[in-house]
């Protein structure tokens, strides 16, 4: 079945450092891959979406990345605050499926 | 607050016992999204309305499972014979048509089953 997965479950970013989190997907007719922060106790929110036919796409301190070669997309957090410590899934739009998640912690 | 509802926020019950569970979407979302979210997984899909029609429901709705939307608006999940491995967190989500993959989600029912 259609998996959507990250490369490292945590990661650990000095406050003020890029963070850059990885996602892998497998699904090539996926026309959409969405990436959410969930915060502890809380449900997920949205962050960014970026469609199929797009390689990049800017949010507010946010940047999706979206290699369709090698099925890969990224998000990079600039200046990393601690407000963004927080698990960061990556979605595939085409059936709902999310990944696992990647927990960032942000140090002082 | 015009976010995301649900009710209860956490539920403990016995195996076996039947459970409902019930989202109120953000109003003018014409769409309605059930997942379930174990501890360190993602959510998994359940299934979604538009208005009042379920339009797909994942394998891992068993027959215990059933949801409803009945006037397009609240909705509600609804476990049958609850078993240990139902315990998870249940998510509803709600997103408009024209922005169908920028879902809003609520904070979720906690469900320990014992």
């Amino acid at each position: 079945g259609e998996s959507v997965g990250l490369h490292l479950p945590t990661l650990s970013v000095q406050e003020g450092d890029n963070s850059i989190i990885n996602c892998a997907y497998s699904n090539s007719a996926s026309d959409y891959f969405i990436w959410y922060k969930q915060e502890s106790g809380k449900g997920p929110q949205f962050i960014i979406d970026i469609r199929s036919n797009m390689d990049k796409r800017q949010g507010q301190r946010v940047t999706v990345l979206l290699n369709k070669t090698v099925k890969h997309l990224s998000l990079q957090i600039a200046a990393t605050q601690p407000g963004d410590s927080a698990v960061y899934f990556c979605a595939s739009g085409q059936n709902f499926v999310f990944g696992p998640g990647t927990r960032l912690s942000v140090l002082p | 607050d015009t976010g995301v509802s649900q009710d209860p926020r956490h539920k403990i019950t016995k195996r076996g016992q039947n459970v409902t569970f019930r989202c109120d979407p953000i109003s003018e979302h014409n769409r309605l999204y059930w997942y379930r979210q174990t501890l360190g997984q993602g959510p998994e899909f359940l299934t979604y309305f538009q208005n009042e029609a379920q339009l797909e429901k994942s394998r891992l709705l068993s027959d215990r499972f059933s949801a409803e939307r009945p006037k397009g608006s609240f909705s509600t999940l609804e476990i049958q014979r609850t078993e240990q491995g139902d315990s998870a967190m249940y998510l509803c989500a709600s997103s408009s048509w024209t922005r169908e993959y920028e879902q809003y989600f609520g904070p979720g029912t906690r469900l320990t089953v014992t």
